[in-house]
């Protein structure tokens, strides 16, 4: 498996502020991504973050609002730009990583953020 | 672009009982991951079980198994001898085995809500 740890776990912001999570894994690697999860929705991909390369956006999802650094291999950050209550929301950072003895490709997720804007 | 629908919205099972979760899926590709995922209310997404489509027999860990029938575009979950500790949202997702442009993130279906009675 993996060790993801995500800050903060949770915060509460002002509308029209900007929050940054921070995202650790305790080893390299390749691909990071980030999700959304909406009040009792499921999960939405926001963007697959790679080092070394600018980060892919899914539809719906902009660099403007979203912006994600990943300056090394096992560290990424995500920015929720210029808040609105509609962004409350979990947000939750996971990694892909070979499990089984090196056979298979599993992807983990990290505990989340809860986010709520005022 | 990829679709994975999960039709009950709740389920409820006796403590030591069997059930069964639905999920299909629509994809035009022939080379895929599914994965089920288990969330409880502290929201960490927790992986329950990964099928790839190439293999024909059916994934197992322990008490949970799948159905995967890949022509029918179905990916059922059983859980054995249902725990009180089973209790979670769960949620279905499909992976493309494609690299690249955007193919690396997971789609999720809307999820489960089990119930297990004592």
């Amino acid at each position: 498996s993996a060790v993801i740890s995500q800050k903060p776990s949770r915060d509460i912001c002002q509308r029209g502020t900007s929050l940054t999570i921070q995202c650790q894994v305790d080893s390299q690697v390749t691909m990071m991504f980030w999700y959304r999860q909406q009040p009792g929705q499921s999960l939405t991909l926001i963007a697959t973050a790679n080092q070394g390369s600018e980060a892919t956006y899914e539809s719906g999802f902009v660099i403007d609002k979203f912006p994600i650094s990943r300056p090394n291999l096992t560290f990424s950050t995500l920015t929720v730009s210029n808040m609105s209550p509609e962004d409350s929301s979990i947000y939750l950072c996971s990694v892909r990583r070979l499990a089984g003895g090196g056979t298979t490709d599993t992807q983990y997720f990290g505990p989340g953020t809860r986010l709520t804007v005022l | 672009a990829q679709t994975v629908t999960q039709s009950q919205p709740e389920m409820s099972v006796q403590e030591a009982e069997t059930v069964t979760l639905s999920c299909t899926y629509d994809t035009s590709e022939s080379d895929y991951y599914l994965f089920w995922y288990k969330q409880p209310p502290s929201r960490q997404m927790i992986l329950v079980i990964r099928q790839e489509a190439y293999k024909q027999q059916n994934a197992t860990e322990n008490r949970f198994s799948v159905n995967f029938q890949k022509a029918a575009k179905s990916f059922s979950l059983k859980i054995s001898d249902s725990q009180l500790g089973d209790a979670a949202m769960y949620f279905c997702a499909y992976r493309s085995a494609e690299a690249g442009g955007g193919a690396d993130g997971l789609t999720f279906g809307k999820g489960t809500h089990l119930i297990i009675q004592p």
